[in-house]
């Protein structure tokens, strides 16, 4: 079946650090590929998506680039903060089925010391 | 208002006792799902409405029940707990399909003892 793999589970940083959380998928196609946000205390949020190959998703300094041919979706920030400590999820939408399901990976905690 | 909200925030429940869970959003969304997650694991579907229309994954099919009585609210209904049902559970909700971002509630931890 469809799967998302996060390569690191947990990464720390000092502020103004470059951040890449890698991100790859398996499926057939082109689904719709997400990154999600979760702070401490709430639900994961959007952060954004890309939907074609080459696309570039972007949202609050965060971007990630859909490759097709990596099949990679990788979170890239160029300068960190304090506040981007939080978990990281990258998902995969099921465009196959009514519903839009969503695939999780199993997230990456940001730590970014000041 | 983009809220989803989950009562209650925390759950203790006993062995072999049931568990109810309750989600509600105001945005008028047509799909409501539920998600489980562990520790270590990665938010796990359990499960989701589609309007009127309940899906429920292969291998969860038998251990969680849900109802939607409208358009707002949706309930995770666990007939008798066990341990292994400690987890997070997630709501989330969205309008249409293809390919559209979830909103998500803050979540229900349950713990059971």
């Amino acid at each position: 079946g469809d799967s998302v793999t996060q390569t690191e589970g947990q990464v720390a940083l000092s502020e103004e650090d470059f951040l890449t959380i890698h991100c790859n998928y398996s499926a057939s196609g082109y689904p719709a590929l997400f990154w999600y946000v979760q702070y401490p205390g709430e639900g994961p949020q959007f952060l954004f998506r890309a939907s074609r190959d080459k696309e570039k998703g972007s949202s609050r300094g965060f971007e990630a680039t859909y490759d097709k041919g990596t099949t990679s979706f990788h979170l890239r920030k160029a300068s960190v903060q304090e506040s981007d400590s939080a978990v990281y999820y990258c998902a995969l939408g099921d465009r196959g089925s009514s519903g839009n399901k969503l695939i999780f990976g199993i997230g990456t905690l940001l730590s970014v010391k000041p | 208002d983009t809220t989803v909200k989950q009562n209650p925030r925390y759950k203790l429940a006993r062995v072999g006792k049931p568990v109810n869970l309750i989600c509600s959003q105001t945005m008028n969304h047509d799909t409501m799902y539920w998600y489980q997650k562990k520790p270590n694991q990665a938010p796990k579907l359990l499960l989701f409405y589609y309007d009127k229309i309940l899906n429920r994954e292969a291998d969860t099919f038998e251990k969680f029940q849900s109802s939607r009585p409208n358009n707002s609210f949706c309930s995770l209904y666990i007939g008798s707990a066990g341990l292994e049902y400690s987890a997070m559970y997630l709501c989330a909700s969205t309008r249409g399909t293809g390919g559209r971002e979830q909103y998500f509630g803050p979540g229900t931890r349950l713990t059971v003892l």
